[in-house]
């Protein structure tokens, strides 16, 4: 059955170090892949998406996704953290195809707290 | 500015006092859909629409109604609201013209049925 799975619930770190927040899926296919962020108060908004190429993808506000067919992931990365980046994080895949539904599976989110 | 707009952003209603949480996109996308989030449970779809007039269940359609007879506008209709039906609700919508093109969110609207 198709799935993803953040590991991390919850994570701490620290302003200015560097972040990895992981994805693992389950996909029969070739998957499309995004990461979408949710600050407080707000919808979730791409970060970055992943189709085909390049298997490193750069995204907005400094992130940017490694995918890795052979471990089945698609872990998010920042080099550096900003106060800003406290929000939580989820990891999408898809297509799910239901009749003309074509939609994504979802993680549960990784919450993300920056301590100054 | 290219957008989804959900209203009210809170609500907090009594059990069955029907009520509608509106939604509107300004990007011309054929494809909305409303999603509920909940603690340890994640995002699940309620319904989606591909077109004017063309409307269909998600995962967890219970409870809610919806329609779409304007293309911009998609409202989330709870007849007889009940508590397991407090939440987090999305709308999002999408540009089917290309492949898998990403989700635009609203920003949420947190709706508490005592």
């Amino acid at each position: 059955a198709q799935s993803v799975t953040q590991p991390d619930i919850h994570i701490t770190v620290s302003e200015g170090a560097s972040l990895e927040l992981r994805c693992n899926y389950s996909y029969g296919a070739t998957p499309y892949l995004f990461w979408y962020v949710q600050s407080p108060g707000q919808g979730l908004q791409l970060l970055l998406k992943y189709f085909s190429g390049d298997t490193l993808v750069q995204g907005i506000k400094g992130f940017e996704a490694e995918f890795k067919r052979s471990q089945s992931s698609f872990n998010l990365r920042k080099p550096s953290v900003h106060w800003s980046d406290a929000a939580e994080y989820f990891c999408a895949v898809g297509p799910v195809s239901t009749g003309n539904n074509r939609k994504l599976i979802w993680g549960l989110g990784t919450s993300l707290a920056v301590n100054p | 500015e290219a957008q989804v707009t959900q209203n009210p952003r809170y609500l907090i209603t009594v059990t069955g006092k029907k009520l509608t949480v509106t939604c509107s996109q300004n990007m011309n996308h054929e494809y909305m859909s409303w999603y509920r989030q909940d603690p340890g449970l994640g995002l699940r779809q309620i319904y989606y629409s591909m077109n004017v007039e063309v409307t269909d269940k998600g995962d967890v359609p219970e409870g809610y109604k919806v329609s779409r007879k304007e293309k911009r506008n998609f409202p989330l209709i709870l007849e007889s609201p009940s508590p397991n039906q407090t939440s987090l609700y999305f709308c999002a919508s999408r540009d089917t013209s290309t492949y898998n093109s990403p989700l635009h969110f609203g920003n949420g609207t947190r709706l508490t049925v005592t």
